[in-house]
């Protein structure tokens, strides 16, 4: 079992549509994050949680939700998306609180195609 | 303001081949962190090597090895006796170190696809 699980892997959604990513750790970490992928571009930070609170919003639109019901668990909601918010979405966590020396432990990402 | 830069876009190699990443980074900090992590075609990111900037020995576990000098800000990466299986996407990270509480926000360059032809 990977130590971060991320579903599903492949979504493809309508611009009106409203769907959910998962992700789950199961390293007993306490800082999670969520980071958007697009092609040719740096990985950019979205979210951060630690110990289940939000320390950091990258300025993010509003169309993109968080949730972190337990140091375990990261959801990030989507609805009406636009198509250039097709990329991949990689969760990540690590040990301690989110300091800045913390290594990542990433889970495979969903892919998101918005039509 | 923080930045990665990583000029190789892509490079391919033949097996057995050395060949070396380029990574510099720009910081107005002294006291930061670099990372290399590899992304392999599944997707996730796995972390290979964490320097802090008062660290500066040069690091080398097996076929891999890492020249940090703060004196051209650059981290670069050597992989000797490459192999299909390096074959991956590898990203140059930086992260300023904070006082107690500061989030994590690393700052990743665009990444080097790494061919390994047989």
């Amino acid at each position: 079992e990977t130590g971060v699980t991320q579903t599903p892997r492949h979504l493809v959604m309508g611009m009106t549509n409203k769907k959910s990513l998962k992700c789950e750790q199961h390293l007993g970490h306490n800082a999670m994050y969520w980071y958007k992928q697009s092609a040719k571009k740096p990985l950019e930070l979205m979210f951060v949680y630690s110990l289940e609170e939000r320390v950091e919003n990258n300025s993010v639109p509003s169309r993109f939700s968080p949730e972190c019901p337990n140091s375990s668990h990261l959801f990030l909601h989507l609805h009406t998306l636009q198509p250039e918010d097709s990329a991949l979405y990689l969760c990540a966590s690590s040990q301690g609180e989110g300091q800045r020396n913390e290594k990542l432990f990433f889970g495979s990402g969903t892919q998101l195609s918005v039509l | 303001a923080q930045k990665v830069t990583q000029a190789q876009t892509e490079i391919s190699v033949v097996e057995k081949e050395d060949v070396t990443l380029d990574c510099v980074y720009e910081t107005r900090d002294t006291t930061y962190y670099l990372f290399w992590y590899k992304q392999p075609p599944s997707g996730e990111l796995v972390f290979l090597i964490r320097r802090n900037s008062f660290d500066e020995q040069n690091e080398i576990s097996g076929r891999y090895s890492w020249n940090f000098q703060k004196s051209t800000s650059s981290f670069n990466f050597t992989i000797t006796a490459s192999q299909v299986v390096d074959s991956a996407v590898y990203f140059c990270a930086l992260s300023e170190a904070g006082y107690g509480g500061a989030t994590n926000k690393l700052i990743f360059g665009t990444g080097t696809l790494l061919a390994v032809q047989p």
